[in-house]
């Protein structure tokens, strides 16, 4: 079983429609989670970071976090054309140790 | 400069040559990190450092070797490497040396091994 699990994609969503990306992990003891967005060709970046069970807002942007079915997903609202990427997952069980799921493809289409 | 650079972007090394990539942070930050991007494969997180002191190895081999003489830079030294290590190589940097930080990363070092 991959430690960190995200369906590879593409994920085609209408220009304005909200765009659901889902991750789960492996281990129990994961206290952080990231998402991170990866235009073709350039490096990642961060987009949110969630700690605790519940939604975090920012922007357009929402994380969800359930700890007891060890699952993490990103809501994009009003999708843009300019959010096409690959969504990267990311969880970190220790303070030195971050595994990364193999990303989902976005592709907003207009 | 400003964020995370890296030289060279681009690198075609043969398996018997001995080349460095090297890094440089412009933030401040305490931590810096090599990672390797295959396709198809999840990113992986292979050295960290942390007030210039390597807090994680992530069994990587070694024919790949890291070196931190400041806390803005971080070089990647590599030799007699194997066709499956053709990757990107990006560095990224955080304030503190906890993963749970934000992280910057550099542009990535685009390797071919020959």
């Amino acid at each position: 079983q991959k430690e960190v699990e995200q369906n590879s994609g593409p994920l085609s969503v209408p220009e304005g429609a909200i765009a659901s990306l889902n991750c789960t992990y492996s281990d129990r003891g994961s206290q952080s989670f990231f998402w991170y967005r990866q235009y073709s060709g350039k490096s990642p970046e961060l987009i949110m970071s969630i700690y605790s069970n519940g939604d975090k807002e920012d922007g357009r942007f929402t994380a969800q976090l359930n700890k007891a079915s060890q699952y993490v997903s990103l809501l994009i609202r009003d999708s843009q054309p300019s959010d096409s990427a690959t969504y990267l997952c990311a969880v970190s069980a220790t303070a030195s140790k971050i595994i990364f799921g193999s990303g989902t493809r976005l592709s907003i289409r207009p | 400069e400003t964020g995370v650079t890296q030289t060279p972007r681009h690198l075609v090394m043969g398996m018997t040559n001995k080349k460095s990539l090297k890094c440089e942070q412009h933030l401040g930050h305490n931590a810096m990190y090599w990672y390797k991007q295959s396709a198809k494969k999840p990113l992986e997180l292979m050295f960290v450092y942390s007030l210039e002191e390597r807090v994680e190895n992530n069994s990587v081999p070694s024919r790949f070797s890291p070196e931190c003489p400041n806390s803005s830079h971080l070089f990647l030294h590599l030799h007699t490497l194997q066709p499956e290590d053709s990757a990107l190589y990006l560095c990224a940097s955080s304030q503190e040396g906890f993963v749970a930080d934000t992280q910057y990363f550099g542009p990535g070092t685009r390797l071919t091994v020959l």
